[in-house]
């Protein structure tokens, strides 16, 4: 069974610019998550989509992140402008039922100089 | 206060050495409850859930106590190979979603 898959491995990019990553979650999980894990930190929800609607986006930062999952598959999550603060790994995971089935991709390491 | 607080260490214990971690959670409705293994620059592996029955799997036994809402995690006969990152994590709301702590850092020293 094909893993999570995210791209790209490593970002690098100045403040104020934007970026944009993109998950493809494991074939028939309807639900797809997007945590960011500061250094020495554990991760933190984003977003939680199921199918293509959106469950829980209460930590995203919505003046500067969006994410959309068009179709119920792929999913991409855009910052704009980024801030330094903003540095972090995203890790992308998708599950089909629940806590009991997460797998994580190996994320997305964005710095932000 | 955070919903998923655990001692982010550093544990440094020799091998063969029994280690144990706890974790503490806020919400008394949380309804599921993980630990996770994360090597350095690696994404989060489930290590093992945690029932209130507690459970074991080899060398590592995870316990839940719901009234004094804690989970904890022993490794016994630590191996070089467990030195990681072990998360805490707890589902509290009906949509499935890992609420996790800051992490607990283990080095297992030869």
């Amino acid at each position: 069974e094909a893993g999570v898959a995210q791209s790209p491995r490593y970002k690098i990019i100045e403040k104020r610019q934007s970026v944009a990553f993109w998950c493809n979650p494991i074939s028939g999980h309807a639900t797809l998550y997007w945590y960011q894990q500061i250094l020495g930190q554990g991760p933190k929800l984003l977003i939680q989509f199921q199918n293509n609607g959106v469950v829980d986006d209460s930590q995203l930062p919505k003046d500067r992140f969006s994410a959309e999952r068009l179709k119920g598959v792929d999913s991409t999550l855009k910052i704009q402008p980024a801030k330094l603060e903003d540095s972090a790994v995203y890790l992308c995971a998708s599950s089909l039922d629940g806590g009991y089935g997460y797998t994580f991709g190996s994320g997305t390491r964005l710095t932000v100089v | 206060r955070k919903e998923v607080e655990q001692d982010p260490g550093p544990f440094n214990v020799p091998e063969g050495a029994t280690v144990a971690f706890n974790c503490t959670y806020s919400n008394s409705a949380s309804q599921s409850f993980f630990w996770y293994r994360q090597d350095c620059r690696k994404e989060p592996k489930l290590l093992m859930s945690v029932y209130s029955s507690g459970n074991e799997d080899g060398r590592f036994t995870a316990q839940l106590n719901r009234a004094s809402q804690y989970i904890s995690l022993l490794i016994r006969d630590s191996k070089l190979s467990d030195s990681a990152t072990y998360l805490c994590a707890v589902i509290t709301n009906s949509g499935y979603a890992l609420n996790f702590g800051k992490g607990t850092s283990l080095l297992v020293t030869p």
